[in-house]
């Protein structure tokens, strides 16, 4: 069946440091939608990404549909960004899998 | 826009009771969607609905849940003979027809003792 991995399976920075999220699945993509969690919180989303590169802040998703992969970077991390990371390919069918998600702790 | 509404935010019922969860989803909205969270399991993909009609329910145990739309503006989730491993974070999500990307409500948490 249709696999999503997600990469690394957590993550621990210094404030300020830098972190790339990856995202690879099994079979052929459209596009690619990354979402935020806090524990316990919703989803919300941080990128809906058809291909290429789109920056929002400190956030740049990269999605290369031919590879099947998207990366989430977050540059000069903060404490506030501290959650979980998911990735969601879209396959062009209503059924959207997740990823395991990427859990992210920032110290101070 | 107040986005994805559920109701309740928590809910605990005792093993056997009923469980019913509402779901609004965002005006103008075709598609809603449910899914279910669980630290295990992660994001399960549990039921979809387009145009109130249901499309696919693959996601559902058979046996005791039950989703229907009655109206555009509001989804439920019923389950009966609720079990403890039941209990999990349960999530509705809109869009529309024309788009793929998803608006997710702040979910329920359903703990069953």
């Amino acid at each position: 069946g249709q696999q999503v991995q997600q990469s690394p399976t957590s993550l621990v920075l210094q404030e300020g440091e830098n972190a790339e999220l990856q995202c690879n699945f099994s079979t052929s993509l459209n596009s690619m939608q990354w979402f935020y969690q806090r524990p316990g919180g919703s989803l919300v989303s941080v990128f809906y990404n058809p291909s290429g590169t789109k920056q929002s802040g400190r956030l740049t998703s990269t999605t290369v549909i031919k590879e099947r992969r998207s990366s989430l970077h977050i540059s000069s991390s903060q404490i506030t960004d501290s959650g979980t990371y998911l990735c969601a390919p879209d396959t062009n069918a209503y059924k959207v899998i997740f990823g395991k998600g990427t859990h992210l702790h920032v110290l101070p | 826009n107040a986005g994805v509404i559920q109701t309740p935010r928590h809910k605990v019922t005792g093993k056997g009771q009923e469980a019913t969860l509402w779901c609004e989803p965002i005006s103008g909205h075709s598609a809603v969607f449910w899914y279910r969270q669980t630290i295990v399991q992660g994001l399960e993909f549990l039921t979809y609905f387009r145009n109130q009609a249901p499309i696919d329910d693959s996601g559902m145990p058979k046996e005791r849940f039950s989703a229907q739309m009655p109206n555009q503006s509001h989804s439920t989730l019923k389950i009966q003979s609720t079990q403890p491993q039941d209990s999990a974070v349960y999530l509705c999500a809109s869009r529309t027809g024309s788009s793929y990307e998803q608006y997710f409500g702040p979910g329920t948490r359903l703990t069953v003792l």
